[in-house]
């Protein structure tokens, strides 16, 4: 079992609406959770990051986090077409590691 | 804020040489580094944490002796592939953790070639 899991996707969103990505986890003592952005060729970039149960959000970002299902998931509203990218899930676990899933590759539509 | 720079941003070499990649926080001082590699369509992989003025600490499968990493300084670590082969050509990637926070900042990244 991976330790960070994420659909491969792709997703496609059209332009305007709302995308919904997921990630689960294994490490059921991990406390910090990561959502980072990665353009193709490009290095990854933080978007948001979570410690607490429940939604945080950041403009057009929210992060949903909930520790009893091990389930941490992100959502884009109003989805730009430069909004296309891969999106990383990463969780830091009891031993203080940042583990990455493999990420979800989303694409915004016109 | 939360700058991190990396040189140089692509690199090709003949097999058997070695490599230097630099990875610097430019406006804040880092105790701790990290150094992954990505190959394509994948995640990335950790290869080893470092921490000034010690030795990085390697992760399993990872050759310390072929990835040398030295964290000289607050702002500096670098990574050395040494007699680099073909199979060594990915995208590197460092990050740094602003000290007493738990977030990480990447570097923009080495695309590595080996010929």
């Amino acid at each position: 079992q991976k330790e960070v899991e994420q659909n491969s996707g792709p997703l496609s969103v059209p332009e305007g609406a709302i995308a919904s990505l997921n990630c689960t986890y294994s490490d059921r003592g991990s406390q910090s959770f990561f959502w980072y952005r990665q353009y193709s060729g490009k290095s990854p970039e933080l978007i948001m990051f979570i410690y607490s149960n429940g939604d945080k959000e950041d403009g057009r970002f929210t992060a949903q986090l909930n520790k009893a299902s091990q389930y941490v998931s992100l959502l884009i509203r109003d989805s730009q077409p430069s909004d296309s990218a891969t999106y990383l899930c990463a969780v830091k676990g009891s031993w203080g590691k940042l583990q990455f899933g493999a990420g979800t590759q989303v694409v915004v539509t016109p | 804020g939360a700058v991190v720079s990396q040189h140089p941003s692509r690199v090709i070499c003949k097999s058997g040489t070695s490599v230097k990649i630099e990875c610097r926080s430019l406006d804040f001082q880092a105790t701790t580094m990290f150094w992954y590699r990505q190959f394509p369509k994948k995640s990335l992989m950790l290869m080893a944490t470092s921490n000034e003025g010690s030795k990085a600490t390697y992760e399993q499968g990872v050759e310390k002796d072929k990835f040398l990493i030295n964290h000289a300084s607050l702002t500096l670590s670098t990574l050395t592939v040494t007699s680099a082969h073909p199979e060594d050509s990915s995208f590197y990637i460092c990050s740094a953790r602003v000290e007493g926070g738990v977030e990480q900042y990447f570097g923009p990244g080495t695309r590595l070639t080996v010929t």
